[in-house]
């Protein structure tokens, strides 16, 4: 399977103990995202690389959570000290951004998720 | 900051009846996705619009960015029972960022 893998798929863990989640996206996808999805909600965006670098960080995440792409290849996101209201299905996504303007394209593909549930 | 509403948040439809859901963001866009999402699965990419007042079809589907490119709609024509899901609209800003915006999402269910 050449699609994005995401591990684990399950997570669940006690309130104020720290989480790490890994992200395969498809090889040569240039750009990375993390989104977070509540039960009824679409994907909230949470942050996105370019190659290694983290280019944006959305303001509502708080200082708990950090994500890296070392080498510019699979993505970690960690959360510490979780808490009841990070329970949530945490998606990434991988796209390989072309052009520029009316001809820039950027066909997001999704993993499964990992969903956590803070007990 | 930027949001995108969609309506209607659910819809129940009778199989071979046809389907709207529109799109409305508070500010300009650049280009607006649209991505449908089976329950339990994930999101899958359905189509990009740029232009301002660009329509696509993919089969039974039709997708309108609006003049303003401030909304847009997806039109499933003789909805079967395979295009049950959830349909999300994601918009991405005209500047400086590349962080897309997801709607609020139709869920949409097929009566056989």
């Amino acid at each position: 399977d050449t699609g994005v893998s995401q591990d684990p798929r399950h997570k669940i863990t006690k309130r104020g103990q720290n989480v790490t989640f890994r992200c395969d996206p498809i090889s040569e996808h240039n750009r990375l995202y993390w989104y977070r999805q509540t039960l009824g909600q679409g994907p909230e965006f949470l942050t996105y690389f370019q190659n290694e670098a983290q280019l944006e960080k959305s303001r509502l995440l708080s200082d708990r959570f950090s994500a890296e792409r070392p080498k510019g290849s699979f993505s970690t996101l960690e959360i510490q000290r979780t808490e009841q209201g990070d329970s949530a299905m945490y998606l990434c996504a991988s796209s390989l951004a072309t052009g520029r303007g009316p001809l820039f394209y950027n066909e997001q593909f999704f993993g499964p998720g990992t969903r956590l549930t803070v007990l | 900051g930027q949001q995108v509403m969609q309506i209607p948040q659910y819809q129940h439809v009778q199989e071979g009846e046809d389907f709207t859901t529109y799109c409305n963001s508070s500010t300009t866009l650049s280009n607006i996705q649209w991505y449908k999402q089976r329950p339990g699965g994930h999101p899958v990419f359905l189509i990009q619009l740029v232009k301002s007042g660009e329509v696509k079809k993919q089969k039974r589907l039709t997708f309108q960015f609006g003049e303003a490119k401030k909304n847009s709609s997806l039109h499933i024509t003789a909805t079967q029972t395979t295009d049950v899901g959830t349909y999300f609209c994601a918009g991405l800003r005209t500047s400086g960022t590349y962080k897309y915006i997801f709607g609020t999402g139709t869920r949409l269910k097929v009566l056989a």
